[in-house]
Formats: C-alpha cells, sequence, structure tokens
C-alpha cells in the first residue's frame, strides 16, 4: 500500500533561515501524484501544491521550492528566507486509487523571530 | 468566501452518546471526503461520495461510524455510542470533480473529544 514518511517530527528556526521538510513515499503505482498540505493552528489544511510524476522538474513558488527524485522516491519541500508565518504543520502526501490521499505523519515548523 | 464549513467546531460527548457531524462543501463540489486526524498524526481517510454516491468506505472504523450525503451537498458523519478512542479532529474535504485527483479543500474541522 502506499506510504509516506516524514522522518523530521519537529523543526525549529530562527526567522530568515532556509529550511528543507523532507518526504519519502512508497507507491505501487507508475504513475501517481505527490501534495504538500499546510495546517496552520487554526486547523484548516491549505493545499500548496500536486506533482504528477511525469514531472520531474523543480518547482518554484515565491519563497517554496519542491525537489522531486525519483529515484530516491523524495520530494523534498525547502522554504527559503523563512518568516514567522511559515509557522504551522507541513503534511506530505500520496494518494492511493483515484481520490483517498495518504498522508504523511507531518513535520511541526516553528520559526522563531 | 465560500469555502468548506464544518459544524460543531468543538464537540464534547459523554462515552456512550451519539454525535453528528456536519460538512457544508463548496457549492458545486461533486467530491466530499472525510478525514480522521488524531493527535499529531496526519489525516486518515475515512469515506469518500461523489454526488450522494458513497463510492468508498473502506476508512471507517467500525460500524459504530456511518455518513450519508442524501442530496449531494451537505454531508452528515454520524458515530454512535462514541468511545474515547473516537477522540480526533474530523476534517471534511471537497473538490470540484471526481477522478484525475483535483485539489481538496478542507474545512477547518470538528474536534471531538469522548470522556
Amino acid at each position: 500500500a502506499q506510504k509516506v514518511t516524514q522522518a523530521q517530527t519537529e523543526i525549529s528556526v530562527v526567522e530568515k533561515e532556509d529550511v528543507t521538510l523532507d518526504c519519502v513515499y512508497e507507491t505501487r503505482d507508475t504513475t501517481y501524484y505527490l501534495f504538500w498540505y499546510k495546517q496552520p493552528p487554526s486547523g484548516e489544511l491549505v493545499f500548496l501544491i500536486r506533482r504528477n510524476s511525469f514531472d520531474e522538474q523543480n518547482e518554484i513558488s515565491g519563497r517554496y521550492s519542491w525537489n522531486f527524485q525519483k529515484s530516491t522516491s523524495s520530494f523534498n519541500f525547502t522554504i527559503t528566507a523563512s518568516q514567522v508565518v511559515d509557522s504551522a504543520v507541513y503534511f506530505c502526501a500520496t494518494h492511493q486509487g483515484a481520490q483517498k490521499l495518504v498522508f504523511g505523519q507531518g513535520t511541526r515548523l516553528t520559526i522563531n523571530p | 468566501g465560500a469555502g468548506v464549513s464544518q459544524s460543531p467546531r468543538y464537540k464534547v460527548a459523554k462515552r456512550g452518546q451519539d454525535v453528528a457531524l456536519r460538512c457544508d462543501p463548496i457549492s458545486g463540489h461533486v467530491s466530499l471526503f472525510w478525514y480522521q486526524q488524531a493527535l499529531g498524526q496526519g489525516p486518515e481517510f475515512l469515506t469518500y461520495f461523489q454526488n450522494e454516491a458513497q463510492l468508498d468506505k473502506s476508512g471507517l472504523p467500525s460500524d459504530r461510524f456511518f455518513a450519508e450525503r442524501p442530496e449531494g451537498s451537505v454531508s452528515t458523519l454520524k458515530i454512535q455510542r462514541t468511545q474515547q478512542e473516537d477522540s480526533a479532529v474530523y476534517l471534511c474535504a471537497s473538490s470540484l470533480a471526481p477522478g484525475d485527483l483535483y485539489e481538496q479543500y478542507f474545512g477547518p474541522g470538528t474536534r471531538l473529544t469522548v470522556t
């Protein structure tokens, strides 16, 4: 079955530092999607990115970037010049079947001023 | 803003009580999902609706859990005879269309505490 491992339970950095959140996935599918979600203290999961396994190009969106490495089954997320507002729990996910998201355990990121 | 809404936001139930959790998806969204998130864990899939049809209920942990979406919009997750292990945040999500893993939009969740 599909599985997502986020080995970093908690990360704490000082504002303006760069930080990378690791994600390793397992899937039996030959084509698949990967996701990152952010969960701020309010509790609502906020979609950040969906990546198709066909596309191994790295993606950048502002201060956020994602490094997809199919060879190592990893989909890491980097925040550049972190800000206090980036503090949240971040979840990496894949899917099982056409609809069911399978989440990792999450990484709690704390950005200290 | 017309996001996914859930009510109540917090629910305290005594062990053995029945509870009903409501989800209002984004208008026009065909797909609706329920997830259970235990403290310190990632969300886990419970069930999925496409319009009013419940197409996947493989994640429901026991027959005490029941979900419905009778008119293809609002959904209710019901838990009968609550147990302490049911304490969790219950998240609802909706997406525009079935298939192709469209982005799922999540509500704020209902935090259920069973005492």
